[in-house]
C-alpha cells in the first residue's frame, strides 16, 4: 500500500520556538494532504486540509497564523506550529490520499511536547 | 456533512470472545465508511473499508464489518478477539477527500 512518512515522531522544544513538521507521500502523488491534530485518548480534529500549490483551509477555530502549512510538492506537506505553547503539545497525524474517496493513508504521527 | 457516532468509549473482551465496535453515521447519502485502528503512539492503519458494492466488508486481522443503509450503521465485528486486537478504533466517514472521525473506542482483551 501506499506510504505516508512523517518527520519527525518526536519533538521537544521550549515555549516561543517554532516547530516544523513534514509530512510526504512516499511512493504516490497526493495533490491533497489532511493534518490533524490529536488530544490523549481522544479522537482526530482536523485541522486543516492541504492543497498542492494553493493555501491551504483550515478548519473553524484553527489559528492559521499559529498553524502554518505548505504544500510545495506533490509529495511533500509541511506543518509550522510558531511560537509554539506548552498547550500546543498533542499528537500531529498527516494522511493522504490519491483520489476523492479513497483510503486515506496516514503518517505515524509526531509528538510534540513544548516545555 | 456526515458525523460519525461510536457507542461505547471502552468496550472489554476475553480472549476467544466476540468483538462487536459500534457505529452509526448521520448523512443523506451513504458516505464511504471505514474502520481504522491504532496503537499507542502510532498514527492510524486502514482495518476495512465501505465504498459500492457488497454490504459485508472483510478487512485485515480477521475483522470484518457491514454496512447497513437502514440503521446507518457499520459496527465492527471479529469472531475470535485475540491479545494483539487490544488497541483504539475508530470509525470514520466521508464522500469526498476528507474525513470525519468518530471519537474512538478503546478495546481491551483480558486473558
Amino acid at each position: 500500500g501506499a506510504v505516508v512518512s512523517q518527520h519527525p515522531s518526536w519533538v521537544i522544544c521550549k515555549s516561543g520556538t517554532s516547530v516544523k513538521i513534514e509530512c510526504r507521500s512516499l511512493d504516490f502523488q497526493a495533490t491533497t494532504m489532511f493534518w490533524y491534530r490529536q488530544f490523549p485518548k481522544q479522537s482526530l480534529m482536523l485541522m486543516a486540509t492541504s492543497n498542492e500549490g494553493s493555501k491551504a483551509t483550515y478548519e473553524q477555530g484553527v489559528e492559521k497564523d499559529k498553524f502554518l502549512i505548505n504544500h510545495a510538492s506533490l509529495t511533500l506537506s509541511t506543518l509550522t506550529v510558531t511560537s509554539a505553547h506548552p498547550e500546543d503539545s498533542s499528537f500531529y497525524i498527516c494522511s493522504a490520499s490519491y483520489r476523492a474517496g479513497g483510503e486515506l493513508f496516514f503518517g505515524e504521527g509526531s509528538r510534540l511536547t513544548v516545555l | 456533512a456526515q458525523s460519525v457516532t461510536q457507542l461505547g468509549s471502552h468496550v472489554s473482551v476475553s480472549e476467544g470472545a466476540l468483538v462487536l465496535l459500534r457505529c452509526n453515521y448521520s448523512s443523506s447519502v451513504p458516505p464511504y465508511l471505514f474502520w481504522y485502528v491504532q496503537y499507542p503512539n502510532q498514527g492510524l492503519q486502514l482495518l476495512l473499508k465501505y465504498t459500492t458494492g457488497a454490504t459485508l466488508v472483510k478487512g485485515i486481522n480477521g475483522f470484518e464489518a457491514e454496512f447497513k443503509k437502514s440503521e446507518t450503521s457499520f459496527h465492527l465485528t471479529k469472531p475470535s478477539a485475540h491479545m494483539s486486537d487490544a488497541a483504539e478504533y475508530f470509525c470514520a466517514a466521508g464522500s469526498g477527500y476528507a474525513l470525519n472521525f468518530g471519537k474512538g473506542t478503546s478495546l481491551l482483551v483480558t486473558p
